[in-house]
């Protein structure tokens, strides 16, 4: 199976800050990543897929970059409603594969 | 808008089966294959199988192959997901998911099971 190792864990930043979670495959997976949002008690809902493309309706503060082994996910400009758990999902190869979550609490 | 509607909460004894149910709405249902993920509590999601919603193949994970079995009803544009012999650890939230070109964008809402004696 492909491990997805995300990082960090959890991060704390203010408002309007500049926040990046890295995501990292055991081997090769193309551009074959999403990127989720989950909010406490719902499911998960995508920002980006193909590592860099923006879900439609997403807000623009949210980019995906990588390609291979190395994936980020930016949000330009922290906002309130950003608080959340954010995951990785690999989709090169079964089975599919999630992170382990990036927690990131507003100051 | 794309919609997909699950079964509500059940609670279950360890050695028993539960089967979700996964409605959709909002587009061609047998267009799109549907997905099955599971997170227990505190823990990142956990991603099951799917069936091709057209011709009803399957792909299981490895870790389910045997107690997990998803089908689907075109008539009724639902999915199911039935898992047998019941665990404690398999207490969790259950979601259907969407396939849109090898990939995950719309979820249902989620079905909690609890496995309890």
């Amino acid at each position: 199976d492909i491990q997805m190792t995300q990082s960090p864990s959890s991060l704390s930043a203010s408002v309007g800050d500049r926040v990046t979670i890295s995501c990292r495959a055991s081997q090769g997976i193309r551009i074959d990543l999403g990127w989720y949002q989950q909010k406490p008690g719902k499911a998960p809902k995508r920002l980006i897929y193909a590592a860099s493309s923006l879900q439609s309706g997403v807000p623009s503060r949210f980019s995906g970059s990588g390609s291979g082994t190395e994936f980020t996910l930016t949000i330009s400009s922290l906002q309130p409603e950003d608080f959340a758990t954010y995951y990785c999902l690999q989709h090169n190869s079964y089975p599919w594969t999630f992170g382990q979550g990036t927690k990131v609490e507003i100051k | 808008q794309v919609q997909l509607v699950q079964s509500g909460a059940e609670v279950k004894k360890p050695g028993a089966s539960v089967k979700v149910s996964c409605k959709a709405s909002g587009y061609t249902f047998s267009i799109y294959a549907i997905h099955w993920v599971r997170q227990a509590p505190g823990q990142r999601p956990e991603w099951m199988g799917w069936i091709n919603v057209a011709n009803g193949n399957t792909k299981y994970s490895q870790k389910f192959q045997g107690r997990v079995t998803i089908t689907r009803d075109t008539s009724a544009s639902t999915a199911y997901m039935e898992l047998s012999s019941l665990r404690f650890e398999d207490t969790a939230v259950y979601y259907c998911a969407r396939d849109e070109y090898d990939d995950i964008d719309v979820w249902g809402q989620g079905t909690t099971v609890t496995v309890s004696s």
